[in-house]
């Protein structure tokens, strides 16, 4: 997926670790987003930013943190790894300019928290 | 509770057929929804859209249909492609009450068979 970057690709963790997933984008976007995926659970919203230095929580925001220094980053954190968190979490980005514009996603990080 | 809810987990269908996904909504304040697809190891990739002042989008082999009234859309791809095969997600969003975020269903696992 051109334009959305998401560093690392994989990842195993021990719980209690601490991590930082990055979400890099050229498209000049606006709004960010991070998902988490599990079996059978569909995508499932974390926190985004609907621009740079603003972040809101979604639908499942306990245990991370996020942050959004820069407009073309958007960084999530793990501070204590838990095995509840290991999953595949994708980063999408969307156009500010009409809000029908849909989110393109990079092609997610796979962690496991051991 | 899901707010958007994909009943069948998984489709099958023969090479050259019609294939029917289906999705249905319980908040009524959703007026934008859209189709991704989803192939392993990759991030969602936008399919089509529909706002919810029509009833139906057309796109190639692509057509999502939208009944508000039963609060139900589907999506059909005619002809079928083995190429077709992989995970559906619908998603929804609140365009006009100013929501930035997408809801999405579980998906569906579409496996077109030559």
């Amino acid at each position: 997926n051109a334009g959305v970057t998401q560093t690392p690709k994989f990842r195993v963790l021990k719980t209690g670790q601490s991590m930082t997933l990055l979400c890099a984008q050229d498209m000049n976007h606006e709004y960010m987003y991070w998902y988490r995926q599990d079996p059978g659970m569909g995508l499932r919203l974390i926190h985004y930013s609907v621009g740079e230095g603003t972040t809101a929580k979604g639908e499942v925001p306990d245990g991370y943190n996020v942050s959004r220094l820069k407009k073309q980053n958007f960084l999530l954190g793990l501070e204590s790894a838990a095995p509840s968190q290991t999953s595949v979490y994708f980063c999408a980005t969307r156009e500010y300019k009409s809000p029908n514009q849909p989110q393109h996603f990079g092609d997610g990080t796979r962690l496991s928290i051991l | 509770d899901q707010q958007v809810k994909q009943n069948s987990p998984s489709l099958s269908v023969q090479e050259g057929r019609i294939s029917i996904l289906n999705c249905d909504y319980t908040n009524s304040m959703f007026d934008y929804f859209l189709w991704y697809k989803k192939y392993p190891a990759e991030g969602p990739t936008f399919l089509i859209s529909i706002s919810s002042i029509k009833d139906k989008n057309e796109d190639g082999r692509f057509t999502v249909f939208l009944n508000k009234s039963a609060k139900h859309l589907s999506l059909h791809i005619v002809p079928s492609q083995p190429g077709d095969s992989a995970v559906y997600f619908c998603a929804a969003s609140a365009v006009n009450s100013g929501y930035s975020t997408l809801t999405f269903g579980k998906g569906t696992m579409l496996l077109v068979s030559p």
